[in-house]
């Protein structure tokens, strides 16, 4: 069985623009979350999706946002880039009602 | 708040000794623990869990203990070994809530 995969793997942007980074579950999972893991401050929380609908939200800005698709590939948004939003945005997804998350190997986004 | 607390940043064991990996938290609803492990570049990979209603759960080389009374949890790696150095995440479980996670404790283990 595949694992978890996001796209783009490394990123590099400039401040103000925006970025989107996608996500693919394992086959079967239903349940989407995303983190941001930033040196010293270990993985914080940005949002879960399930079946389409975010069920959880972590305590970030507007400028992050993310959806869910039908199939339940995930993406997360964000806008007006500054550089504090340089980090490792990892993805993980579960069964509907499982604890344990498997993650993907996350997408590094530099801003510049 | 962190509710989530790994106060040791890191943590140096020879090969063949125990690594333990403590981890502490504030609320009570958590009702599961999991513990994970990160290589650079990499996402961290589950390793072991337990629920609220054992004291102890054991796969391999690793045990995870759980006191709640005292809101404490551990990781036992024994023997550990070179390919045991990574970051080790501890993360708590609460009903319809996220997953939440601590800043992780990086194990070094030299042979």
């Amino acid at each position: 069985k595949a694992g978890v995969t996001q796209t783009p793997r490394y990123l590099i942007k400039t401040r103000g623009q925006q970025v989107t980074l996608s996500c693919s579950p394992i086959s079967g999972h239903r349940s989407v979350s995303w983190y941001q893991q930033t040196p010293g401050q270990g993985l914080q929380f940005l949002f879960e999706y399930f079946s389409e609908t975010q069920r959880n939200k972590g305590n970030f800005p507007g400028r992050f946002s993310g959806r869910q698709f039908s199939n339940s590939r995930s993406e997360m948004n964000v806008s007006t880039l500054e550089l504090g939003d340089s980090a490792l945005y990892l993805c993980a997804s579960s069964l509907a009602d499982s604890k344990e998350q498997y993650f993907g190997p996350g997408t590094r986004l530099t801003v510049t | 708040d962190q509710q989530v607390k790994q106060n040791s940043p890191s943590l140096s064991v020879q090969e063949g000794r125990i690594s333990i990996l403590n981890c502490d938290y504030t609320n009570s609803m958590f009702d599961y623990f999991l513990w994970y492990k990160k290589y650079p570049a990499e996402g961290p990979t589950f390793l072991i869990s337990i629920s609220s209603i054992k004291d102890k759960n054991e796969d391999g080389r690793f045990t995870v203990f759980l006191n709640k009374s005292a809101k404490h949890l551990s990781l036992h790696i024994v023997p550990s070994q070179p390919g045991d150095s990574a970051v080790y995440f501890c993360a708590a479980h609460r009903a319809g809530t996220a997953l939440i996670f601590g800043k992780g404790t990086t194990l070094s283990v030299s042979s």
